[in-house]
């Protein structure tokens, strides 16, 4: 058991460059989230997904796009990126009203 | 929407001492209270939880404390550890709803040797 895996584990990336985070996860979940984490900020939330075939917007949805792929995976898309979307994004999952399991993070910085 | 509140943001102890950290929260729907720890570099990890027809719960040296009437919860820390240093998360969620958590901003403990 994998549990929550991300790809990539870092990315550096130019302004107004694109790119799609991975996320999947092998516990059978219904619920899968990505957060970004910065300093003092705690965890927000950005989107996430009750269930497959369904998306919906967090705290801080802007400058973001999601798809739930499959039960499994749930990607999240930078289309233009800006410096500040330079953060550690997190994705979690859990099965409705059980705990969240995160994964391993993956940091990214925006020049 | 709910609001959560955690206090102190950095505690700083010495080795063997207790630490207390205070969550508060704003939605008395919500009915499931998390605590995750998180180490430098690492992952948010699920390290005890309450449900709000409990009002303590304890694991070894960590216990969790659940007021719904006041709206509060605690995380305590027993003979502390080294190796308990690190940010400590509190989330609120309303199961019965959206089951999407609220997190407090974390507090950095540093438990000194």
């Amino acid at each position: 058991n994998a549990g929550v895996t991300q790809t990539p584990k870092f990315q550096v990336l130019k302004t107004g460059q694109s790119m799609t985070l991975q996320c999947a996860q092998d516990m059978n979940h219904n619920s899968m989230y990505w957060y970004r984490q910065d300093p003092g900020m705690g965890l927000r939330l950005i989107y996430y997904s009750a269930s497959e075939g369904t998306t919906d917007k967090g705290e801080v949805p802007n400058g973001y796009n999601v798809s739930r792929l499959n039960k499994r995976e749930f990607s999240l898309r930078l289309e233009s990126a800006a410096p500040s979307q330079t953060s550690v994004y997190f994705c979690a999952s859990s099965d409705l009203r059980d705990t969240q399991y995160f994964g391993p993070g993956t940091r990214l910085t925006v020049l | 929407g709910e609001n959560v509140e955690q206090h102190p943001s950095t505690l700083s102890v010495q080795e063997g001492d207790s630490a207390v950290i205070k969550c508060t929260y704003s939605d008395s729907a919500s009915n499931y209270f998390p605590w995750y720890k998180q180490e430098l570099g690492k992952r948010p990890q699920l390290i005890i939880d309450i449900r709000s027809n409990v009002g303590e719960k304890k694991d070894q040296r960590i216990a969790v404390t659940l007021n719904k009437t006041a709206k509060h919860f605690s995380l305590h820390i027993t003979e502390t550890q080294p190796e308990d240093s690190a940010v400590y998360f509190c989330a609120a969620i309303w199961t019965g709803g959206s089951y999407i958590p609220t997190f407090g901003r974390g507090t950095s403990l540093i438990v000194h040797p």
